[in-house]
C-alpha cells in the first residue's frame, strides 16, 4: 500500500512560473525524499529532508517538512519545459528495513 | 556515472507464458529492490534483497513470481505464468544499504505488456 498521498494529481503551468506539490503521509518517518520520473524512465532522487529539518534547498528546489501535520511540499521555482515529469514523495518509515514507501505522484506539465 | 542496468527495456508476451527480467545494481550496493509500477501510480515494492538474502518479499505473489540474487550482485525477477494484470513497469533499484538515510538509485525499468 502507498503511504503518501500527493496533491494535486496533475499540475499544468507556464514556463517561468513556480510549481508546488504537496505530500501527506501517515506514520513517523526518518526522512522524506522526493524523486522525479520522466515518462517511461526510472526514478531519479532529487532531495532528502530529515525528520528534524523543516526546510531544505537545492538549486531551484525547496522542500518543507511539517512532522506535526505529516506533510511535505516541493517547490520548483522558475520552471522550465524540461521540468515536465512525474514527481513522487517517498517516506523512509521509522523501524522499516531501509525501505521507501512512495506516494501516488504529481504529474507536472510545464508549457513553453 | 554508475547506473543500475536493466534488461530488456520492453517485453511483450502472451498470458500463461514465462518472462524474466534482469537487473545489475551499482557496484558495491548491498541492497537491491524490485518494484512494480502501474501506470499513473507510484512504485510498489515486490522484493528487497540484502546481499544475497531476501529481506522482504511480503508483497511478492509467490504463486507466480520468483526472485533471486544468487551471488549478491545481479538479480533476476521471473513471472510464470504471466497474467493480463501483470502488465506494468518493473523497476529495479539499489542502495548502499546504510541505515537512516538511504537513497535509492533506479534503473530505466522494463515495460511488460501481457496480451
Amino acid at each position: 500500500s502507498q503511504q503518501g498521498e500527493e496533491d494535486p494529481q496533475a499540475l499544468s503551468i507556464q514556463e517561468g512560473e513556480n510549481a508546488t506539490m504537496n505530500c501527506s503521509y501517515k506514520t513517523s518517518i526518518n526522512n522524506l525524499q522526493w524523486y522525479r520520473q520522466n515518462s517511461g524512465r526510472g526514478l531519479v532522487h532529487l532531495i532528502l529532508i530529515r525528520s528534524n529539518e523543516r526546510e531544505k534547498h537545492s538549486g531551484r528546489l525547496r522542500v518543507t517538512l511539517d512532522t506535526s501535520k505529516k506533510s511535505s511540499s516541493l517547490l520548483i521555482t522558475a520552471s522550465r519545459a524540461a521540468d515536465t515529469a512525474s514527481y513522487f514523495c517517498a517516506t523512509d518509515v521509522s523501524g522499516s528495513a531501509r525501505q521507501l514507501t512512495f506516494g501516488s505522484g504529481t504529474q507536472l506539465t510545464v508549457l513553453p | 556515472e554508475a547506473e543500475v542496468a536493466q534488461s530488456p527495456r520492453y517485453k511483450i508476451t502472451e498470458k500463461s507464458q514465462a518472462v524474466a527480467f534482469w537487473c545489475d545494481p551499482i557496484s558495491g550496493h548491498a541492497t537491491l529492490y524490485w518494484y512494480r509500477q502501474i501506470l499513473g501510480q507510484g512504485p510498489e515494492l515486490l522484493v528487497q534483497f540484502q546481499d544475497e538474502s531476501v529481506v522482504d518479499d511480503s508483497q511478492l505473489p509467490k504463486d507466480r513470481f520468483s526472485a533471486e540474487r544468487l551471488k549478491g550482485v545481479d538479480s533476476t525477477l521471473k513471472i510464470q505464468p504471466a497474467e493480463l494484470g501483470d502488465s506494468a513497469m518493473y523497476l529495479c533499484a539499489s542502495s548502499l544499504g546504510l541505515a537512516g538515510e538511504h537513497i535509492q538509485y533506479f534503473g530505466a525499468g522494463t515495460r511488460l505488456s501481457v496480451l
